[in-house]
């Protein structure tokens, strides 16, 4: 049973472009949702991470919208850059219990 | 801060040899840490949770004596593929959890940089 599921599987956007990552869990028990970027023979790195008392973090150009009603949250990333590309793996966990589930990811493409 | 350290970041060896990867919090100690498995354009499968001191915790379907985890310190776990095969030939992550002081205290998992194991 995968309780995180994540759209697209893959994204082309050109320079400048916003890029939209969704991602959609079933435990409502979760109350912590970070996402991570990997590049290409790296581990992944901890991007930016919400907690569900706000419906929105901004860090830079990147965003995090949460809907708990919906079970629902995205990534956006604003003027997407070509070093942007990389594959982006939302996660949901109980925040106090580390153990994270992973939806499949996303491999951004931005092209210039 | 917090970053996490893997050794070696590739390895190669023969079929029936045991090979040793070690994940080290470097600026952190860290109770609890994660080992992944990551096959090419997939995403990350959890092999098992090590906790310092005490025995490792497998997910299902992971052998425990193939893959033998030791939580010696806060700081370091090891993850040691026992008698390796060539489909053992895969990507290895581990992570380190810090929990953060600031209310809501929040379980952060920190990646290492991964570890290729080619198993010929």
């Amino acid at each position: 049973q995968q309780q995180v599921k994540q759209s697209p599987q893959s994204l082309i956007v050109q320079k400048g472009g916003i890029s939209i990552i969704n991602c959609a869990y079933e435990n409502t028990a979760f109350d912590y949702f970070p996402w991570y970027q990997q590049f290409p023979g790296k581990g992944p790195a901890l991007l930016i991470a919400i907690r569900p008392d706000v419906s929105e973090k901004k860090e830079g150009r990147f965003t995090i919208s949460f809907n708990k009603s919906a079970k629902q949250f995205s990534l956006h990333i604003m003027d997407s850059q070509p070093g942007d590309s990389a594959t982006y793996f939302c996660a949901a966990s109980r925040a106090n219990a580390g153990k994270s589930t992973f939806g499949d990811g996303t491999t951004l493409t931005v092209k210039p | 801060g917090a970053v996490v350290s893997q050794h070696p970041s590739r390895v190669i060896c023969k079929s029936g040899t045991s090979v040793k990867i070690e994940c080290r919090s470097l600026d952190f100690q860290a109770t609890t840490m994660f080992w992944y498995r990551q096959f090419p354009k997939q995403s990350l499968m959890l092999m098992a949770t090590s906790n310092e001191g005490s025995k490792a915790t497998y997910e299902q379907g992971v052998e425990k004596d193939k893959f033998l985890i030791n939580h010696a310190s806060l700081t370091l776990s090891t993850l040691t593929v026992t008698s390796a095969h060539p489909e053992d030939s895969s990507f290895y992550i581990c992570s380190a959890t810090l929990r953060t002081a600031v209310f809501p205290s929040t379980d952060m998992q920190y990646f290492g940089p991964g570890t290729r194991l080619t198993v010929l």
